[in-house]
């Protein structure tokens, strides 16, 4: 199994730029979840969605973000227009089986996002 | 402020020592979970236990939870260099809320 796969692995852009990126999870899982990796604030979790719905979209930041799974192998986090704070580790995980939040998450690599 | 957090902040230990790293959290969980992260990668499940168990091993790994004081221990022992990395704990409230820590950076010396 190649395991989550994130694209783009690095992305830099400038402010206000829209900024896509993009998660294929683990075949089979039916849940999965973005997160946001900073310094200051730690690993915090974006959103989750179970069997493609949204499921918990409270740590979405604000509306400039956005996120959708139109299929259980494909979903994306887009950030339009992309601010200097936005700058992070953006993580995307998965997992399987009921009560998601109760199971191991597998991670992928992460996108590093760079806004000047 | 956050359910889980780490302590210490970082460690440093010899290789073939064992480090200990601790988790306190708030509010009452379903379980508890640790993970680790090497440096520009994503993080790495090590072990889950649950609200009604005390302990659990996995290989160098020993996990306690005392749910009376709300915090958790992570053990390594015989520590080895590819050991350094940062580790996270991260609680599940019960709410579906899923909560990680800042996290504990291990650095094993040789």
């Amino acid at each position: 199994d190649a395991g989550v796969i994130q694209s783009p692995r690095h992305e830099v852009t400038e402010m206000g730029q829209e900024v896509t990126l993009r998660c294929k999870p683990i075949s089979g899982h039916n849940s999965l979840f973005w997160y946001r990796q900073t310094m200051m604030r730690g690993l915090e979790l974006l959103i989750y969605f179970n069997n493609n719905v949204p499921i918990d979209d409270s740590g979405m930041p604000e509306d400039r973000f956005s996120a959708k799974m139109p299929n259980a192998s494909f979903s994306t986090l887009k950030i339009q227009p992309s601010e200097p704070r936005d700058s992070a580790v953006y993580f995307c995980a998965s997992t399987t089986g009921n009560r998601a939040l109760r199971n191991e998450q597998f991670f992928g690599p992460g996108t590093r996002l760079t806004v000047l | 402020s956050q359910q889980g957090e780490e302590d210490p902040q970082a460690l440093s230990i010899q290789e073939g020592e064992n480090a200990t790293m601790n988790c306190s959290y708030k509010t009452s969980i379903n379980n508890l979970q640790w993970y680790r992260q090497n440096s520009g990668r994503g993080l790495v499940h090590l072990i889950l236990i649950r609200s009604n168990e005390r302990e659990k091993h996995s290989g160098r790994l020993r996990v306690t939870l005392d749910t009376s004081k709300k915090s958790s221990s992570l053990l390594i022992t015989a520590s080895r260099a590819a050991d350094t990395a940062s580790y996270f704990c991260a609680t599940d409230r019960g709410d579906d809320k899923i909560i990680f820590g800042k996290g504990t950076r291990l650095h094993i010396l040789p």
